[in-house]
């Protein structure tokens, strides 16, 4: 079945380490996302990539980096230097800028020890 | 800017009840709007979408109406059931390589 695949649904940090969560789909869709959701706040953009080997900053990349080599991929790497981290990680794509449709994964949830 | 404004939860009701969720908006344009919904543990999925003033889109028993007069896309459904207890995101885009934006979301529970 075609869809968004996020993995680890469940991963745990000890404080100045790095993890990269992995977002791949098979959907063929140019453009891919990463949201951070927290209680209360709703999604907030992190990083968002519309064509391969280009991405772009969303409202709270600090701490965050991503790469996008292939169409199909787009993971997240949430360095030490992410002061808060601990929260539920959405990835999503989108078939085109025009309908403004998103498909999202399953999320991913990080927690810091 | 652009910003989404949703009426905050959570919203508890028994199950039959008549729902809405209030949904307004500000945005330059004419920007596309979308009701999407999150069951617990789960990411988001469309629930319903409308891309021009008076259009109604509906889903699964949902509807919501794109009023311009009012900039509002209010969320309604005639008899929930348990099984619509989620979080439910309000959004707009204006397509055009635009970031979609979100409300933050009203956690929606129903009881049996």
């Amino acid at each position: 079945d075609g869809g968004i695949t996020q993995s680890p649904k469940y991963l745990f940090r000890k404080e100045g380490q790095n993890v990269t969560l992995s977002c791949e789909q098979n959907l063929n869709h140019d453009a891919m996302y990463w949201y951070r959701q927290d209680p209360g706040q709703g999604l907030r953009l992190i990083y968002y990539s519309q064509i391969v080997n280009d991405f772009q900053k969303g409202d709270i990349a600090e701490g965050y980096s991503v790469s996008r080599e292939k169409k199909e991929s787009f993971p997240l790497t949430v360095t030490s230097a992410q002061k808060n981290p601990t929260a539920f990680y959405l990835c999503a794509s989108s078939p085109d800028s025009l309908t403004g449709e998103l498909f999202f994964g399953e999320g991913s949830r990080l927690t810091v020890l | 800017g652009n910003s989404v404004t949703q009426m905050e939860g959570p919203v508890t009701l028994s199950e039959e009840a008549f729902l809405t969720i209030n949904c307004t908006y500000t945005a330059t344009g004419y920007p596309s709007l979308f009701w999407y919904v999150q069951y617990p543990g789960e990411g988001l999925q469309l629930l319903l979408k409308a891309t021009k003033a008076d259009d109604k889109g509906s889903n699964k028993g949902f509807e919501a109406t794109y009023r311009k007069e009012t900039t509002s896309f209010h969320l309604e459904k005639g008899s929930v059931q348990v099984s619509d207890s989620a979080v439910y995101f309000c959004a707009l885009s204006r397509g055009r390589d635009d970031k979609i934006i979100f409300g933050k979301g009203t956690r929606l529970h129903i009881l049996p």
